[in-house]
């Protein structure tokens, strides 16, 4: 059963990049049975795809943030990392590392969930 | 790619079934089975209840059901019960997430 846990910082200033790292444990990120992923929800708002990776190193990003966003995995330490570039207010949000299973079409397994604010 | 419909609210007294009904085009909901439905109690992470249209995750009561026609895929509580109060949210597979915009139940 894997487990996710998100940490990085609650605060992060208009126009920086915006960086999170998820640690899995009870399973390897170097398996080839998952994506590792990222999901997040504006306060209040609903929920919204933001991409994942394949051990492969080959990654999906949603369309609308393409161009800001970069997932990576980290496999000395178990972790994957997502950097969102240029923020505002409108990235204020949640943010849930999500994995879903190779054979499957589902999220399988949450994070906590880490809430974000973009502020100066 | 635009979210997925969902009422904003529907509500229900103990016992009674509701609806919740999600909405997306023949791209997404209605190109693929590959509908999943999650429930997200405040301040907590979202939690699957059906996968796969109609299929239930182990631990995940029968009062809850999927069913999909054409380009509209519905989820169906049955026997509402207090704890069933939440926010339930659609998605659709099609090489990426599509999610729905969420639909809050109130047990009446």
């Amino acid at each position: 059963q894997l487990q996710l846990q998100e940490s990085g910082p609650g605060l992060v200033k208009p126009s920086e990049t915006l960086s999170l790292t998820c640690t899995v444990s009870g399973g390897s990120i170097s398996s080839s049975s998952y994506y590792w992923g990222w999901i997040r929800q504006p306060p209040g708002k609903g929920l919204e795809w933001i991409g994942s990776i394949y051990y492969s190193g080959s990654t999906y990003y949603n369309p609308s943030l393409k161009s800001r966003v970069t997932i990576s995995v980290d496999t000395s330490k178990n972790q994957f990392s997502l950097k969102l570039s240029s923020v505002t207010a409108a990235d204020t949000a949640v943010y849930y590392c999500a994995v879903r299973q190779v054979v499957t079409a589902m999220i399988d397994y949450w994070g906590q969930g880490t809430l974000v604010t973009v502020s100066s | 790619q635009s979210a997925l419909t969902q009422p904003r609210s529907v509500s229900g007294s103990p016992g009674q079934s509701v609806t919740i009904s999600c909405t997306g085009t023949s791209s997404d909901v209605g190109g693929y089975n590959y509908v999943s439905w999650y429930q997200q109690h405040p301040g907590k992470a979202p939690k699957l209840m059906i996968y796969d249209v109609s299929k239930r995750p182990s631990g995940v009561p029968d009062r809850f059901s999927g069913s999909k026609s054409g380009n509209t895929a519905s989820l169906t509580i049955s026997g509402l019960q207090a704890e069933d109060e939440a926010d339930y949210y659609c998605c659709s597979y099609a090489g990426s997430f599509l999610f729905g915009g969420g639909t809050k139940l109130t047990v009446l």
